[in-house]
Formats: C-alpha cells, sequence, structure tokens
C-alpha cells in the first residue's frame, strides 16, 4: 500500500516564525502536491512538483514556497506565518507523470498560527 | 476555469437507505474524475477513479458514474451504514495532473 506521511498532526506557531511541514511519500512517486483546506472552500492546491528540484505554483502560493530535494520529500514551508494560514495542509502523491492517476493523501497537518 | 459542485452540502439518512450524492462540473475537458472520502480531521482516501473514456466504476457498495457531456457525475451508496458517515469528495482531474475538488457532501447515516 501507498503510505504517505506527514511530520506533524498538530501544530502551534506564532506569527512571524518560518514554518516547516515536511511530506514523505514511500512509492517512488514523482508527483507530490500540497494543499490547504478550510471550511466552506474546500481543498486548494498551493504548490506542485513533477521530479526533484522541480516546482510549480498552484492556485494560492502566495506566502509559500516549497523544497524537492529528493524523490520521497516535498516541503511546504511558510517564510514567515501569519495568522490567515491557520488551516489544514494535507499533502500527496500520484504514480506518473502525464495523464492524472489516483491521488494518495497523507492524514494532514492542523496548523494554528497565533 | 474548470469548477466543481457538490449538492446536497450535507445529506442525513437512516441506515439500509440507497443513496445518490451529486458531483457536477463546469468544463467538460476533463481526464478523469475522483471521488474521495474524508473522516474527520483525517486525510483523503480515494474511493474511485473514473477515467473520461469510462462511464461508470464499481467497488464493492459504491458505483460511481460519469456523464462528460453534461458535466456530472454520480455517486452511488447501496444500502448505507452508519460506518459510510464521512464528507464525500468529487475532484475533476486536467491534463496536467492537477485535481479541482468540490467543497464536499457531508454524509450521516443513523442506525
Amino acid at each position: 500500500d501507498v503510505k504517505v506521511t506527514q511530520s506533524s498532526r498538530y501544530l502551534v506557531k506564532r506569527t512571524g516564525e518560518k514554518v516547516f511541514l515536511e511530506c514523505v511519500q514511500d512509492m517512488d512517486h514523482e508527483n507530490m502536491f500540497w494543499y490547504r483546506q478550510d471550511p466552506g472552500l474546500g481543498l486548494r492546491l498551493i504548490y506542485f512538483s513533477y521530479d526533484v528540484k522541480m516546482k510549480e505554483k498552484g492556485d494560492i502560493p502566495e506566502g509559500y514556497s516549497v523544497s524537492r530535494e529528493k524523490k520521497e520529500r516535498f516541503s511546504l514551508i511558510l517564510e514567515s506565518a501569519s495568522t490567515n494560514q491557520t488551516s489544514m495542509y494535507l499533502c500527496a502523491s500520484t504514480g506518473g507523470a502525464g495523464r492524472t492517476d489516483t491521488q494518495y493523501f497523507g492524514p494532514g497537518t492542523r496548523l494554528t498560527v497565533l | 476555469k474548470q469548477e466543481v459542485t457538490q449538492i446536497p452540502a450535507a445529506l442525513s439518512v437512516p441506515e439500509g437507505e440507497n443513496l445518490v450524492l451529486n458531483c457536477s462540473f463546469t468544463d467538460s475537458a476533463i481526464y478523469n474524475l475522483q471521488w474521495f472520502r474524508q473522516d474527520p480531521g483525517k486525510g483523503l482516501t480515494s474511493l474511485l477513479l473514473i477515467q473520461s473514456s469510462q462511464r461508470e466504476q464499481t467497488s464493492g457498495r459504491l458505483n460511481a458514474s460519469l456523464d462528460k457531456s453534461s458535466g456530472r457525475s454520480t455517486l452511488y451508496i447501496a444500502a448505507s451504514q452508519p460506518g459510510d458517515s464521512a464528507t464525500y469528495l468529487c475532484a475533476a482531474g486536467g491534463d496536467t495532473d492537477k485535481l479541482i475538488f468540490g467543497t464536499g457532501t457531508r454524509l450521516q447515516v443513523f442506525p
């Protein structure tokens, strides 16, 4: 079975802090994604990556950056956390490049910024 | 720009009922349509994926259909059980591996 893990289930940070959220998948998937989920807004794509060291902006990249130094690991970085970044963050991965495949999700990180 | 809508937003049914969840999308040029389940505070679990060339997919008591021309997909759950209580999300897949999600239908099945 595909396994996608996220570094923390719950995280509390202060405004202005630099925050790292990490995601690891164990199935050699090429594509990885970061979403945030907010009530009434659903899941929105922040960034995605098709390969190591490659990244593409999603629909809401402002205030975020990403890093993919190894194929299995995709990190989301909040350079200077703000209260409007309080949200549930979900990581996902898929197997192949090109056509969309089933996305496998991690358990999520609930981030609170005070 | 693709938009995905799910109706109803919430549904409460007695155990044993057959039910239908609806998903509509504005751009019919999709590569696939995926259905997910999400339990409270958890990640998403993939239920069914329908490729654009397919009309339906089945898994156990779940059946999902796709009508690209009308921009609709339905998820049919047979003989619902309390364990089916969760939020169900549909997502339209385009040619860049990105998914556009609906906001979900929150289902409660009571004994």
